[in-house]
């Protein structure tokens, strides 16, 4: 079993919908990232977490450390939302070291 | 554009071919990682320097050798790959406090 978890793995949706990305971790952590990956391979950091809530836009991430425990959401998904999100935690072990999840396939039709 | 640039963006190279990975940052962070992404699998950490300093080797077969000449330029040199060794390798910065800078990736297939 991985130390990350992301569910689910592939999403489709409708453009306009409320979309939801789940990611559960089983090691103590210093912090979690939420990255997002174009299909050209590039990766790009969105958010960065302790604790608590942030909120850039359109995208909102969540965390609730009890639970070891992530979410994150995307508001009135647009077709360039389309992209493979991933969880990432850096553990309180391996300070530099980032532990990621398998990602999720994103894909918001028109 | 990140600010961490990697080049060549895609590789093809034969299993007896000898090339390398280039990463560069002007970010003036001083942490830099290499990572693999293989299909289906998530990111692996394959090395991480600290001020041009090796500080961890994730268990990575020899024919990887890196290289950090100074803090801004990062290199992984190939040598006798595999064929499973294709894979997406990204290069990261980081100055030292969460935050990650990742780089467009290298898209390498040896055949």
């Amino acid at each position: 079993k991985n130390e990350v978890e992301q569910s689910p793995q592939n999403l489709t949706a409708q453009e306009g919908e409320f979309i939801t990305i789940n990611c559960s971790y089983s090691v103590g952590i210093s912090a979690l990232h939420w990255l997002q990956q174009h299909p050209g391979g590039g990766i790009v950091s969105l958010f960065m977490l302790s604790s608590g809530k942030k909120k850039h836009g359109r995208l909102i991430a969540t965390i609730n450390i009890q639970e070891k425990h992530s979410s994150l959401h995307i508001t009135a998904s647009h077709p360039r939302d389309s992209a493979v999100y991933i969880c990432a935690v850096r553990s309180i072990q391996g300070a530099q070291k980032l532990v990621f999840g398998q990602g999720t396939r994103l894909t918001i039709n028109p | 554009e990140t600010g961490v640039t990697q080049t060549p963006r895609h590789l093809v190279m034969g299993m007896t071919n000898k090339k390398s990975l280039k990463c560069e940052q002007h970010l003036g962070h001083n942490a830099m990682y290499w990572y693999k992404q293989s299909a289906k699998k998530p990111l692996e950490l394959m090395f991480v320097y600290n001020f041009k300093e090796q500080t961890e080797n994730n268990s990575v077969p020899s024919r990887f050798s890196p290289e950090c000449p100074n803090s801004s330029h990062l290199f992984l040199h190939l040598h006798t790959l595999q064929p499973e060794d294709s894979a997406l390798y990204l290069c990261a910065s980081s100055p030292g406090l969460p935050g990650y800078t990742f780089g467009s990736g290298t898209r390498l297939t040896v055949v």
